[in-house]
């Protein structure tokens, strides 16, 4: 079946550090890559996605590039704030049947001023 | 316009009595899940309903749970004989079908079984 492993948190930079998210996938077919982001006390919010192979997806200077070589789909940002602490879920919908998503486990990210 | 919707936003009950959890998907999207977070399982999903089709209900982890989706809208949830176990955050998400896959996530109920 389909599996999402992240790496293991939590994370905890200092603001304008960079940051990379790992996140590698098993799948058949084809999935969707999602990033998921939950800010305290919110819900699941849609941070970006790429639907094929070499698609980057990109939104408030986060960006992961879908790599079908590697099945990967690291998430990047170049400088983060204090505002982008939250819990991060790399997630995949295969393109079958029912579409759900199998997340990874989150990684909790806490950017210090 | 207007997202997901769930209700109630927290619910605290005893052990052994049935509870209901609602969702409002966004309007137009055909596709409608439930997923469960809890701290030890991650997220998980739950049940998967689109359109008039059959729901899929392969993710619901016993027969105490059950769904339906009314008019190809509003959804509910059904837990009943509740176990401390069940205590956890219960995610709605839809989808506009067809060939988009993202989904989007309502706010979530979170369920205290005492």
């Amino acid at each position: 079946g389909n599996s999402v492993t992240q790496m293991e948190g939590p994370v905890t930079l200092s603001e304008e550090a960079f940051l990379t998210i790992n996140c590698t996938y098993t799948a058949t077919g084809y999935p969707s890559l999602f990033w998921y982001v939950q800010y305290p006390g919110e819900g699941l919010q849609l941070l970006l996605k790429a639907t094929k192979a070499d698609d980057k997806g990109s939104n408030k200077g986060f960006e992961a590039t879908y790599r079908k070589e590697t099945t990967s789909f690291h998430l990047e940002k170049g400088s983060v704030q204090v505002s982008d602490s939250a819990v991060y879920f790399c997630a995949l919908s295969d393109t079958g049947a029912n579409s759900k998503l199998t997340f990874g486990k989150g990684i909790t990210l806490s950017v210090r001023p | 316009g207007a997202g997901v919707s769930q209700s109630p936003s927290n619910k605290v009950t005893e052990k052994g009595k049935d509870v209901e959890l609602r969702c409002d998907p966004i309007s137009g999207h055909t596709a409608l899940y439930w997923y469960r977070q809890s701290l030890g399982q991650g997220l998980e999903f739950l049940i998967y309903f689109q359109g008039n089709s059959a729901p899929d209900k392969s993710g619901l982890p016993s027969d105490r749970f059950s769904a339906e989706r009314t008019g190809g809208s509003v959804s509910t949830l059904t837990i009943q004989r509740t176990q401390q176990e069940d205590s956890a955050v219960y995610l709605c998400a839809s989808r506009p079908g067809g060939s988009s896959y993202e989904q989007y996530f309502g706010p979530g109920t979170r369920l205290t079984v005492t």
